[in-house]
């Protein structure tokens, strides 16, 4: 049988400029939104969080964007650096769930020299 | 500064073998989560508890348990390995706010 490769999606910026990852969420009812960073061989680390009742929240280098009307979330990360290079999730929590999170696919972040 | 600690980094392990993954968080959290990570799937949620001897299956619990005998401690279990189980595994914690991830384990099964 055929067998699909699925490919995670990619960004690539030159090194100085700025990055924005996105992601979209499916359920209404979350409340609490996390991104985090994986870097090769280690476990995600948290980056910034933001509750639904917010739309921006900011932290160094980085800001986090909520649009609930489109279920839409990103991550800007200013003057891009060679030590960004990684994979980011988005993370959803559902009001009530006892924080499972659900979890995005990841996206992947290249940096150009 | 917390910490979630994987037993080990990387283990190979026979088909058939009977596999214990550990994981020890020192924040007294109440929920504990193992993961499974392949390429291009993200995180999948395996069984998660969120209390000393609860456990919920996650979304693909099969072929594994768990347990949480003591509040810092959270075990994975693979009854009998098998090669589709092949994968990084992740042990993550939470209070009230964000997960913290341990450095995950690479378990290859031959």
């Amino acid at each position: 049988g055929e067998s699909v490769g699925l490919h995670l999606p990619t960004l690539s910026v030159q090194e100085g400029d700025n990055s924005i990852i996105n992601c979209a969420y499916s359920n209404s009812a979350s409340d609490y939104f996390i991104w985090y960073k994986q870097e090769s061989g280690k476990g995600p680390q948290f980056i910034i969080d933001i509750r639904s009742n917010m739309d921006k929240r900011q932290g160094q280098r980085v800001t986090v964007l909520l649009n609930k009307t489109v279920k839409h979330l990103s991550l800007q990360i200013a003057a891009t650096q060679p030590g960004d290079s990684a994979v980011y999730f988005c993370a959803e929590n559902i009001e009530g769930s006892n924080y499972q999170l659900i979890w995005g696919a990841g996206t992947k972040l290249i940096i150009k020299p | 500064d917390v910490k979630v600690t994987q037993s080990s980094r990387y283990l190979v392990k026979r088909t058939g073998e009977k596999v214990f993954l550990e994981c020890v968080q020192d924040m007294d959290h109440e929920n504990m989560f193992w993961y499974r990570q392949d390429p291009g799937l993200g995180l999948r949620l395996i069984y998660f508890s969120y209390d000393v001897k609860m456990k919920e299956k996650g979304d693909i619990p099969e072929g594994y348990s768990v347990s949480r005998e003591k509040k810092e401690r959270f075990s994975l279990i693979l009854e009998s390995a098998s090669t589709n189980q092949t994968s990084m595994y992740l042990c993550a914690s939470t209070g009230q706010t964000e997960a913290f991830f341990g450095q995950g384990t690479r378990l290859t099964v031959v």
